[in-house]
């Protein structure tokens, strides 16, 4: 299994509901990311979890919070989003260390209304 | 602080040309490099990772070169199909666990 699932593809919610996105991979990768991405911009950097703790955040909203329960799976938990919070959110998966590159899943399109 | 930059922003060819995109960064002080296509709306796909001791890197239509000394990458696309539009996108790693990504090059293979 060379892939990153990610579900679900298409998620319309309103500001005062929660949801939550999730990402599983099954390549034994011990580093797990989240990204977002607006149109026709490059995708950003959100969380990174290694080894299941979390590694990196770049200054998140709490409204966004991550959870790794184990090593194969990513959720990003959603709630009191805002319209601008409206992205393609991507979930993507390495080794861990510096000499790999990274798989990426399909991505979840979020619309907040 | 690095930054990655990809020309043209855009580039409109018709099927059957080779073509070359680029890729520039500022500090050469990378571990590797990484090119991707993305389809409209669609997650990344990785074309090719080449570490920063190696020179080139290919898969099948596709080769990719890094020249860390003056900072830049080029992507080759050979004989491009309709089938090859897409976003191009690189990606420069400088830290653990963080890629730098660039603007992106739109590409629209003309059948």
């Amino acid at each position: 299994d060379t892939e990153v699932t990610q579900t679900p593809k298409h998620l319309v919610m309103g500001m005062t509901n929660k949801k939550s996105l999730k990402c599983e991979q099954h390549m034994g990768h011990r580093a797990m990311y989240w990204y977002k991405q607006k149109a026709k911009k490059p995708p950003e950097l959100m969380f990174v979890y290694s080894y299941e703790k979390l590694s990196i955040n770049e200054s998140v909203p709490s409204r966004f919070s991550p959870e790794c329960p184990n090593s194969s799976l990513l959720n990003l938990h959603l709630h009191a989003l805002q319209p601008e919070d409206s992205a393609l959110y991507l979930c993507a998966s390495s080794q861990s260390g510096q000499a790999y590159g990274y798989t990426f899943g399909s991505g979840t399109r979020l619309t907040v209304v | 602080k690095q930054e990655v930059t990809q020309i043209p922003a855009a580039l409109s060819v018709p099927e059957g040309e080779n073509l070359v995109l680029n890729c520039s960064f500022t500090d050469s002080a990378i571990y590797n490099l990484q090119w991707f296509r993305q389809d409209p709306g669609k997650g990344l796909t990785s074309l090719l990772l080449i570490q920063s001791s190696q020179r080139e890197q290919t898969s099948g239509r596709l080769n990719a070169s890094l020249d860390k000394s003056s900072g830049r990458s080029t992507l080759y696309i050979a004989a491009s199909q309709p089938g090859d539009s897409a976003t191009y996108l690189c990606a420069v790693s400088q830290e653990t666990y963080k890629y730098i990504f660039g603007t992106g090059t739109r590409l629209k293979v003309l059948a």
